[in-house]
């Protein structure tokens, strides 16, 4: 199989605080990582595309300094959401690919951030 | 125009029926497509993937793919009411690209 893992799957933070979110491939190499969120009833929005040892590629209107994304090696991506904000409060979900094309991505299980 | 385009729905089909969701994709170079899965509140689950034009079956799930009218659809055969979910279709280039969704509702 292909198993992506989370963590945490929730998190309450306070207002201007940093919170890391891991995504882990556990059974595969995950040569290229996705970021996305999604607000509720609304479709993924891509934020960045993550390629293991390159910085992160990021999507139009996405702030690359308040979202820090970090793939150091070939199992492992961080997506750190810095001085958070209420309407940064979403979906988080990151998805993993042996390859940089046409294969396959795999989900994690998201995160819920509440920023209060 | 958007790159991945799908009906939002809902589609709604009795328990048995045959659901049909369709999808088209406006990158012509395009050579992977997938289908994917999404209950409330949870991540998308992968269902299909799809890279030649054709058919492909897996249990009672059909995808089928048309290059040459940028198009891709998943059929549902037996429809179940566990299968009430929103089905993404997703292509990749360098990176996935997905529509916003069909809603689909088996009614018991």
């Amino acid at each position: 199989g292909a198993v992506v893992s989370q963590h945490p799957s929730w998190v309450i933070c306070k207002s201007g605080t940093s919170v890391k979110i891991e995504c882990r491939s556990l059974d595969f190499q995950a040569t290229t990582m996705f970021w996305y969120r999604q607000f509720p009833k609304q479709s993924l929005m891509l934020m960045a595309t993550s390629n293991e040892g390159s910085k992160a590629t990021y999507e139009q209107g996405v702030e690359k300094d308040k979202f820090l994304i970090n793939h150091a090696s070939l199992t492992l991506s961080t997506l750190t959401v810095t001085s958070a904000h209420p309407e940064d409060s979403s979906f988080y979900i990151c998805s993993a690919s042996r390859t940089r094309e046409n294969t396959e991505a795999f989900f994690g299980q998201g995160t819920r951030l509440t920023v209060v | 125009q958007k790159e991945v385009e799908q009906n939002s729905g809902p589609l709604s089909v009795p328990e048995g029926a045959i659901a049909s969701l369709n999808c088209t994709y406006s990158d012509r170079v395009s050579q992977s497509f997938f289908w994917y899965r999404q209950y409330s509140g949870k991540s998308p689950e992968l269902i299909m993937s799809i890279y030649s034009n054709g058919d492909k079956e897996d249990g009672r799930f059909t995808a089928q793919l048309n290059k040459a009218s940028q198009y891709v659809s998943l059929l549902i055969r037996d429809s179940q009411p566990s299968d009430s979910a929103t089905y993404l279709c997703a292509v990749r280039n360098q990176k996935v690209t997905f529509g916003t969704g069909t809603k689909l509702q088996v009614i018991p």
